[in-house]
């Protein structure tokens, strides 16, 4: 069971648009609608960003989108904000009932 | 409001056996799934395994032959043991809520660091 596969980071000035990839194969991401984003900030437990692809819990920004295409997920972040300023990772239901996380990215804003 | 609160020892010789505990206060502890997630030091999420109020388990393969995650409904908690832990097995561990149906994990405990000396 290998990790989903992340760039290890991405960069945006304040304002921008920025897009994390997540890939993974025809047996987790490509199976199913179930892939769920996660932030993390230094020293800080995970936060819960975007669930089931493109739901978006309550509290959570519209500024954070998801999607995916075929074995690739994605996480949109649009207008980014310092705060933004992040670990991002993102998570898949896997085969045999497991769930797989991406090595994660370090998202900096400039 | 719901809140996961952990708590364990936080240090351990090599072969000797992790054990934390997660309280759950608030919410209902029936309708959902309960998981461990790891995080060795600078590194990223790795999942360890659940538990459903059945008891019925799933672990990560690559942990399954030492983990052990287990409920005590009269309590709300829900514990994790790794045996025979190694400077691998060095990271912070976090208890979380999962919805059940999905993948969702949207609770999370605050984390426990556990360190492992040879």
């Amino acid at each position: 069971q290998s990790a989903l596969t992340q760039p290890a980071s991405v960069s945006g000035s304040p304002g921008q648009s920025i897009t994390i990839s997540c890939t993974g194969t025809s047996s987790d991401v490509g199976s199913y609608n179930l892939v769920s984003w996660y932030q993390q900030h230094p020293g800080k437990a995970p936060k819960l960003m975007i669930s089931e692809v493109t739901k978006r819990p309550s509290g959570v920004s519209n500024r954070f989108s998801g999607s995916k295409s075929d074995n690739t997920a994605s996480l949109t972040i649009s207008g980014l904000q310092a705060e933004d300023e992040a670990d991002y990772y993102c998570c898949s239901y896997a085969s045999s009932s497991t769930l797989i996380f991406g090595g994660g990215t370090k998202l900096t804003v400039l | 409001q719901v809140q996961l609160q952990q708590w364990g020892a936080g240090l351990l010789k090599a072969s000797e056996t992790l054990s934390l505990t997660c309280g759950v206060y608030g919410g209902s502890f029936s309708d959902h799934y309960w998981s461990w997630i790891r995080q060795p030091p600078g590194k990223g999420l790795e999942w360890i395994g659940e538990i459903k109020l059945s008891g019925s388990t799933n672990y990560n393969p690559s942990l399954k032959s030492r983990v052990t995650i287990s409920l005590d409904t009269s309590k709300n908690q829900v514990s994790l043991k790794l045996r025979t832990v190694t400077a691998a097995d060095t990271a912070v561990y976090y208890c979380a809520r999962r919805i059940r149906g999905v993948i969702t994990l949207d609770y999370w405990g605050q984390g426990t660091l556990v360190t492992v000396s040879s």
